[in-house]
């Protein structure tokens, strides 16, 4: 099974200011024939399913503000989140669909400052 | 608006069996695959498996491999997930989750249910 090792565990970032959230791969997520990175970023809050923020790595899904933005190839990928909205309160998990089982990473827990 | 609708929360005692369900609506159900998810109390995300309505095509994770079963009813746009023998462990919060492309497993998971919680206990 494919690994994915997400950091911090939990976060404090004040209001306004960046989160950036890691998660790092066993193994490459980078399908070489089509260069697209197999992975997604979703964002937890209490009560609520998780919702989908991006996929292929950097692609934003619709309607998810442009503060949040994903970035990363191969086996390290990276979440930012810029100008923290009080909103944005949540647990971040990253998920592979490079390989079964598409395994999610243990997820980080974003508070404010 | 394309939804998933899950079934009620359940009380069950271990070793009892145990069906629930996931409803789409207002899509075509039978070309997206349709993946399970466990949250465990206090605990993260959980891939359990996925569907292809189409031809009930399943792929299980390996730690769930025989502990659960999935299927669906595509005349009633329905999956289903279920255990013949529940354990005090299956207590959790069961999402079902519809996959973003149509007809492959690509894109992460773009629908989710509300979520049915599971409690199991004597």
């Amino acid at each position: 099974d494919i690994v994915l090792t997400q950091s911090p565990d939990s976060l404090a970032v004040s209001l306004g200011e960046r989160a950036t959230i890691n998660c790092k791969s066993s193994q490459t997520l980078l399908y070489s024939s089509n260069s697209k990175n197999y992975l997604t970023w979703y964002q937890h809050k209490p009560g609520q399913p998780p919702k989908l923020l991006i996929y292929w790595a950097s692609a934003r899904e619709s309607g998810v503000p442009d503060r949040f933005s994903g970035s990363g190839s191969g086996t390290d990928f990276t979440l930012t989140i810029t100008s923290l909205q009080a909103e944005d309160v949540a647990i971040y998990y990253c998920q592979q669909y490079y390989s079964h089982p598409y395994t999610f990473g243990q997820g980080t827990k974003l508070e404010i400052k | 608006e394309v939804q998933l609708v899950q079934s009620a929360a359940e009380v069950k005692e271990p070793g009892e069996s145990l069906k629930i369900s996931c409803r789409g609506s207002e899509y075509s159900f039978t070309i997206y695959w349709i993946g399970w998810v466990r949250q465990m109390p206090g605990k993260g995300l959980e891939w359990l498996g996925i569907i292809y309505p189409g031809d009930s095509d399943t792929r299980y994770s390996p730690s769930f491999q025989g502990q659960v079963a999935m299927s669906v009813d595509k005349s009633i746009n329905t999956a289903y997930l279920q255990w013949s023998s529940l354990k005090a462990s299956d207590t959790a919060m069961y999402y079902c989750a519809r996959h973003k492309d149509s007809r492959n497993q690509y894109g992460g998971f773009d629908i989710w249910g509300q979520g049915t919680m599971v409690t199991v206990s004597s």
